[in-house]
């Protein structure tokens, strides 16, 4: 299995504060790899697929990078409704295994 | 507007079965692979199972295969989740997932667009 590593888990930050997560995959997964968004008592959200893909309706204030076996998920300012867990996946193959996640928390 | 509602969750003793569905609305069901990620506080979250918009190709975790199957009956726009032989480690939330590639025919690049609210599943004696 294609494990996947996320840091750091957790991470307190300002608003308006410039933030990057990264996640390292154990083996390359090319660009298949894809970053949520959760929030206490709801379903994850997608925000980037593809290593680099904004979703749709996604603001533009997230963004991915990163191929191989390292990537980054960048929030370059923060607002208040950014504050949640976010987590990577791989899809390179099955089982498509997701990071532990990380905790983005007001300071 | 997406919507994929679960349903058929709740308390069952170890060993037993229990069926989940999903029913979606707001896409072309049959055009989209579907799947099944579960969620537990200390696991966190992790990939069940998945099937091809045509059932043409079925992947399953480890931890399940053999013990669950996933299926899919594209006239009435449903999702199942059979889960046989349940264990306490099966305890979790149940989300039904679209995948985000129209007639995908390979697992490769699969990303999970939209999510049900989940459905909670407890095994327990």
């Amino acid at each position: 299995d294609i494990q996947m590593t996320q840091s750091p888990s957790s991470l307190s930050s300002s608003i308006g504060d410039r933030v990057t997560i990264t996640c390292r995959a154990s083996q390359s997964i090319n660009t298949n790899l894809n970053w949520y968004q959760q929030k206490p008592g709801k379903a994850p959200k997608l925000l980037i697929y593809g290593a680099s893909t904004l979703q749709s309706g996604v603001p533009s204030e997230f963004s991915g990078g990163g191929s191989g076996t390292d990537f980054t998920l960048t929030i370059s300012s923060l607002q208040p409704d950014d504050f949640a867990t976010y987590y990577c996946q791989q899809s390179y193959s099955i089982p498509y295994t997701f990071g532990q996640g990380t905790k983005l928390e007001i300071k | 507007e997406v919507q994929l509602v679960e349903s058929g969750g709740g308390l069952v003793q170890p060993g037993r079965s229990l069926r989940l569905s999903c029913a979606v609305s707001g896409f072309t069901f049959d055009n989209y692979a579907m799947h099944w990620v579960r969620q537990t506080p200390g696991k966190g979250l992790e990939w069940v199972a998945s099937i091809t918009w045509n059932s043409g190709a079925i992947g399953y975790a480890a931890s399940v295969k053999g013990r669950f199957t996933i299926s899919r009956d594209n006239g009435k726009s449903s999702l199942y989740l059979q889960m046989n032989s349940l264990r306490l480690e099966d305890t979790a939330t149940y989300y039904c997932v679209k995948d985000g590639g129209e007639k995908r025919i390979s697992g490769r690049g699969y990303y999970f667009d939209f999510w049900g609210q989940g459905t909670l599943v407890t095994v327990s004696s």
